[in-house]
Order: C-alpha cells, then sequence, then structure tokens
C-alpha cells in the first residue's frame, strides 16, 4: 500500500499564478479531506468528499479555493489566484467509513506564494 | 459541532521520564478518539485510538485513557526517548462519516 500520495511536495508560485494540488487516496477508502496547516492556525479542514461528493466546504477560506474529486482515485485543490498568505502545508487525507475511522494522511505539500 | 481542547501546548520532558497529554471533547455523542503524532516535514500519522467502550488501550510505551462522564481523554508517554520529539494532536468524531475533529496539537521535546 503507497498509503496518500501527494503531489508536488513542494510549490513555490508569484502572487496571482493559479495553483493545483493533487491527490491519489488509498484504494478503498470513501472519504478524502484537505487541510491546511500553519503556525498561526494549526491544522484548518477545508473540504471533505464522500464517495467523491463534496460533503462539507464550509471551511474553504474564499472563492479563490475550489476542489473536485472526479472518481474515486483522485482530488484536485485549486486556488485561483494565489496570494502571500495561502501559502501553508496542505494536506490530504483518506479513511475508510466503516471499521477503521482513522486518517491516514499524506507527505503535504508545502505551498509558498511570493 | 464538537469543539476539541488540548493541553499543553508544548512540553519538555527529560528523557526516560513520562509525558501526558490532556484533551476535553464537547459533544457526548462522540465515541472515537485518535491520536496522531507529526514528525518535521511530514504529515500526520495515526499512533493510537480508542472507542467509547474501552476505558484505557496500551500500545508498548504509549497508553490513551477515556473518562466519558467527565468528556476527556489523555495520552501517556512512558519512558521517553528522542524519537518522541513530535508534535501531537488528539482528535475526536462520532465515527462513520462524521469528521474527525483535532486539538490545536503539542509539541512534546524530549531532552537527551
Amino acid at each position: 500500500d503507497a498509503g496518500v500520495i501527494q503531489s508536488p511536495r513542494h510549490e513555490v508560485t508569484e502572487m496571482g499564478q493559479e495553483v493545483t494540488l493533487r491527490c491519489k487516496p488509498i484504494s478503498g477508502h470513501n472519504s478524502l479531506f484537505w487541510y491546511r496547516q500553519t503556525m498561526m492556525r494549526g491544522l484548518e479542514l477545508l473540504i471533505y468528499f464522500n464517495n467523491n461528493v463534496p460533503i462539507d466546504d464550509s471551511g474553504m477560506p474564499e472563492d479563490r479555493f475550489s476542489a473536485k474529486m472526479p472518481n474515486a482515485s483522485f482530488s484536485t485543490l485549486k486556488i485561483q489566484p494565489s496570494e502571500p498568505r495561502d501559502s501553508a502545508v496542505y494536506f490530504c487525507a483518506s479513511r475508510e467509513n466503516t471499521g477503521a475511522f482513522g486518517y491516514t494522511f499524506g507527505s503535504g505539500t508545502r505551498l509558498t506564494v511570493v | 459541532g464538537e469543539n476539541v481542547e488540548q493541553h499543553p501546548s508544548t512540553l519538555s520532558v527529560q528523557e526516560g521520564d513520562s509525558a501526558v497529554i490532556k484533551c476535553t471533547y464537547s459533544d457526548s455523542a462522540s465515541n472515537y478518539f485518535p491520536w496522531y503524532k507529526q514528525e518535521l516535514g511530514k504529515g500526520p500519522q495515526l499512533i493510537i485510538d480508542i472507542r467509547s467502550n474501552v476505558g484505557e488501550k496500551k500500545d508498548q510505551r504509549i497508553a490513551v485513557t477515556l473518562n466519558k462522564t467527565a468528556k476527556h481523554f489523555s495520552l501517556h508517554i512512558t519512558e521517553t526517548q528522542p524519537e518522541d520529539s513530535a508534535v501531537y494532536f488528539c482528535a475526536a468524531s462520532k465515527g462513520g462519516d462524521y469528521k474527525l475533529s483535532f486539538g490545536a496539537g503539542t509539541t512534546v521535546t524530549v531532552r537527551a
């Protein structure tokens, strides 16, 4: 099992550019979560999907953020246009809904917007 | 929604001593309580969890206790080692389709 796979690991972009973060959840996991982590705000849940359907996007900070899950094995988080305050580590996590309830996190994408 | 509070925010212990992190939760319907360890540059990793039908669970040097009446749960690390230095997060959920609510994290430093 390769775990939750995120790409890229690091992204540096200029303010105003579009950024797309990618996530491949563990096969068979029904739920997928996008988190943002900063020193000031800790771990913030941005959005989560259940069976590819967005369930709760109340954590998405602004319309500049959007997320999709076109199929059970792939999700994207897009920021357009990016701003310096978006700089953070973005984590994707997946989970089975039955049996074990714990999340498995990916290694994260460190985003720097200059 | 669920609110999880975690204390202390930082903890420094001498190698070989014990470390205790405490969390409280607000929703009495919560029934699943995992703990995550995050090392520098990595994602949080599940280290132990407990369900509400169990009062205590142990795995080698780590243990978790749960007091449902008081709505608090704790992580105990015994015989701490330098590799235990990390940020630890507690969390709570009602299980199934419900999302986890995380505490703010505790930075544990084990002094050699």
